[in-house]
C-alpha cells in the first residue's frame, strides 16, 4: 500500500491556460474523489467515481472543470481556460465502496496557482 | 443537507493541557462522523471516526471524540496536548448509507504553546 500519490505537487500558470493533475488512488479502491481547498477553509467536494463511473458532480464544478478516470485506475481533472478563483489546493482521494468503514485517504495535493 | 459548524478557527493551549476541538453537525439521516489532521503543506490524515456502535471513538495519537445525537456534536479531546499537535483539524461528516461525498467543517488551528 503506496498510499494516494498526486502529481504535480505545485503547478503555476497563467490565466488562460489549461491544467491538467493527475491522482493514483490506492490500489484496492474502487471509489475516488476530487476536493478542492482555498486557503483558510476546509476542503469542498469536487466530484467522485465509483470505478470509471463519474457518480457525483458538484455545482461548484464549472463547465471548465472535467474529471475523467479511464479503466477505473488513475484519474485527471483538467481545469480549462484558467482563472485566478482557481488557485486552490486540489486533493484527491480513495476509498473502498464496501466495508464497514469506506473512510477516505487523501493524496499530498496539487497546489495550483494562478498569475 | 448536512453541515459541519467547527466553533472556534484558532485554539491555544499549553504542552500538556487538554485540547478541545468542538464541532457540531447537520444531517436529516443518521451520519457517518470524521476528524481529519492537516499538518502545512499535506493531505488529510485520518484521525477517528465514528460509524455506528459505540459513542466514544479512539484514534491515532491520543485523541478520541464522542459522538452525542442529542447535541448534535462530536468533539475532539486529547488529555495532554504535545508540540506536535500543532496543525489544522478538519471535521466531516456523511450519509451514513452508501458513502460518497464528505461536507467539511472550516477547519480550527491548534496552537501548542511550549
Amino acid at each position: 500500500d503506496t498510499g494516494v500519490s498526486q502529481d504535480p505537487r505545485h503547478k503555476i500558470t497563467k490565466r488562460g491556460q489549461n491544467v491538467t493533475f493527475r491522482c493514483d488512488p490506492i490500489s484496492e479502491h474502487n471509489r475516488l474523489y476530487w476536493y478542492r481547498q482555498t486557503l483558510g477553509q476546509g476542503p469542498e467536494f469536487l466530484t467522485y467515481f465509483q470505478n470509471e463511473a463519474q457518480l457525483e458532480k458538484s455545482r461548484l464544478l464549472s463547465d471548465r472543470f472535467s474529471a475523467e478516470r479511464p479503466k477505473g485506475s488513475f484519474s485527471t481533472l483538467e481545469i480549462q481556460r484558467t482563472e485566478q478563483g482557481d488557485s486552490a489546493m486540489y486533493l484527491c482521494a480513495s476509498s473502498r465502496d464496501r466495508g464497514p468503514s469506506y473512510e477516505q485517504y487523501f493524496g499530498p495535493g496539487t497546489r495550483l496557482t494562478v498569475t | 443537507a448536512q453541515s459541519v459548524t467547527q466553533l472556534g478557527s484558532h485554539v491555544s493551549v499549553s504542552e500538556g493541557a487538554l485540547v478541545l476541538l468542538r464541532c457540531n453537525y447537520s444531517s436529516s439521516v443518521p451520519p457517518y462522523l470524521f476528524w481529519y489532521v492537516q499538518y502545512p503543506n499535506q493531505g488529510l490524515q485520518l484521525l477517528l471516526k465514528y460509524t455506528t456502535g459505540a459513542t466514544l471513538v479512539k484514534g491515532i495519537n491520543g485523541f478520541e471524540a464522542e459522538f452525542k445525537k442529542s447535541e448534535t456534536s462530536f468533539h475532539l479531546t486529547k488529555p495532554s496536548a504535545h508540540m506536535s499537535d500543532a496543525a489544522e483539524y478538519f471535521c466531516a461528516v456523511s450519509r451514513s448509507s452508501n458513502t460518497g461525498k464528505l461536507i467539511f467543517g472550516q477547519g480550527t488551528t491548534l496552537q501548542v504553546k511550549p
